[in-house]
């Protein structure tokens, strides 16, 4: 069955950066594009980025673009957000999850950032 | 960016009632919209893609309906399991993939 693995989260100062990883397993990895989606404290779903299959094709939600890295090892079956100038507004729990035909299909369990001094 | 809203905000049902929670696009998505339910403490699942296909193992209870920018989900009888918050989310224009705010379906 797919499996979506979160990890690198943590407390962070403003400005500073964070490496998430996400870890798949149970689909052929190289073959499906994956998302990055955030969730405040208390709040909703707001899609951050995503990287296509190949990694040819990334794209960035405003709120995030020129802050924020979006890539994979298709070897390890891994894909990870290099998030750098932190600001308190990105305190969420950050979901790796899984395209199928545009479509969002499945979802890691989270990792949550808090971004404080 | 094309805008979801969703209503109502919270949505109060007894158990074995029918719920209806709607979803509204700022301009045509076509078919292409999801639904998913989150429960406190665990991630989105998928319910419901292509505005009314029900994804693997989906209790036949839930239902979508709708097209262009127009939207429904409905669980014709609520079961204990089913209170928690459901999203939608467009992906016919993209980026970004936009979510609704969500809807609550809480126990009356």
């Amino acid at each position: 069955q797919v499996q979506l693995v979160e990890s690198g989260g943590g407390v962070v100062q403003p400005g500073r950066s964070l490496r998430l990883s996400c870890a798949a397993s149970g689909f052929t990895f190289s073959t499906y594009g994956m998302h990055w989606v955030r969730q405040a404290p208390g709040k909703g779903l707001e899609w951050v980025a995503v990287i296509s299959h190949d990694g040819t094709y990334e794209a960035y939600a405003d709120s995030v673009k020129g802050r924020f890295t979006i890539s994979r090892d298709n070897s390890k079956n891994t894909v990870f957000l290099q998030m750098n100038s932190l600001r308190a507004e990105d305190t969420a729990v950050y979901y790796c999850a899984k395209e199928l035909k545009q479509l969002v299909d499945y979802w890691g369990q989270g990792t949550l950032v808090t971004v404080s001094s | 960016e094309i805008v979801m809203t969703q209503s109502p905000a919270t949505l109060s049902v007894s158990p074995g009632e029918r719920a209806t929670l709607s979803c509204r696009a700022s301009q045509s998505v076509s078919s292409s919209l999801a639904w998913y339910q989150q429960k406190p403490g665990q991630a989105p699942r998928l319910l419901i893609y292509g505005a009314s296909t029900r994804a693997t193992g989906i209790p036949a209870r839930f239902s979508g309906s709708g097209s262009g920018t127009e939207f429904a989900l409905t669980i014709s009888s609520l079961q204990s399991e089913d209170f928690a918050v459901y999203y939608c989310q467009q992906y016919k224009n993209w980026p970004p993939w936009t979510f609704g705010q969500g809807t609550k379906v809480e126990i009356k």
